[in-house]
């Protein structure tokens, strides 16, 4: 079974302060790291897919970087603005036949503070 | 922008009765998953199709649900009979893909069907 962690599950940060989270995978047969951001009431928005070990992807204000060795990702936001509170979700994908299905995790819940 | 759309958006009915969830891939994309949502579980992939073919439908209880493809623009998850338990958010993505590169691919959401079996 695979799992995908991530910490913490909640956040509240004051507008304006930079954050981080994190996203922990099994590092064997590794094939992508994909990450949405999922607002209240909407459906799930792509924000990254990474597939390659050190790659950074960014996207305004928010970045991503991924460690495919040790299985982690970590998904920066700087200067928080109200508009970013959301579940940010990881998912992951397997090598091989089948590498379509993402794994999700629970995510993190961010609530930016005005 | 191109959307993935899911009919209907709420539905509330009685255990027993049958329940039909429709979504319209984005035009063009070959690949179709049902998810569904749950406090405990977050997000299940239930089944998924690739050029309307199943491909996996693993995370499906078999004996009560049933996804098809009947055309490239017409997925649909149904539930027959429904139980209370299968109380839900059901989302429906789309992406593009083929066997080797899918899963570098970003999939596209609808707004989900939610669903209440009273």
């Amino acid at each position: 079974i695979l799992n995908v962690e991530q910490s913490p599950q909640s956040l509240h940060v004051q507008e304006g302060d930079s954050t981080n989270f994190t996203c922990s995978f099994p590092s064997s047969n590794f094939y992508a790291l994909h990450w949405y951001r999922w607002e209240t009431a909407k459906s799930p928005e792509a924000l990254f897919v990474m597939t390659l070990n050190g790659d950074e992807k960014k996207k305004g204000r928010i970045s991503a970087t991924l460690n495919t060795k040790e299985g982690y990702s970590y998904l920066y936001i700087k200067g928080s603005q109200p508009e970013d509170s959301a579940t940010y979700l990881c998912a992951f994908a397997i090598l091989g036949f089948g590498n379509e299905k993402l794994t999700f995790g629970t995510g993190t819940r961010l609530t930016i503070i005005p | 922008d191109a959307r993935v759309t899911q009919t209907p958006r709420h539905k509330v009915t009685e255990m027993g009765q049958e329940v039909t969830m429709r979504c319209q891939p984005i035009l063009g994309h070959n690949t179709v998953f049902w998810y569904r949502q749950t406090m405990m579980q977050g997000l299940e992939l239930l089944a998924y199709f690739r050029n309307r073919a199943p491909l996996d439908d693993s995370g499906m209880p078999k004996d009560r649900f049933s996804a098809e493809m009947p055309d490239a623009t017409l997925a649909t998850l149904k539930i027959q009979p429904s139980e209370p338990r299968d109380s839900a958010v059901y989302f429906c993505a789309s992406g593009l893909g083929d066997r080797v590169f899918s899963g570098g691919q970003p999939q596209h959401f609808g707004d989900g069907t939610r669903l209440s079996i009273l």
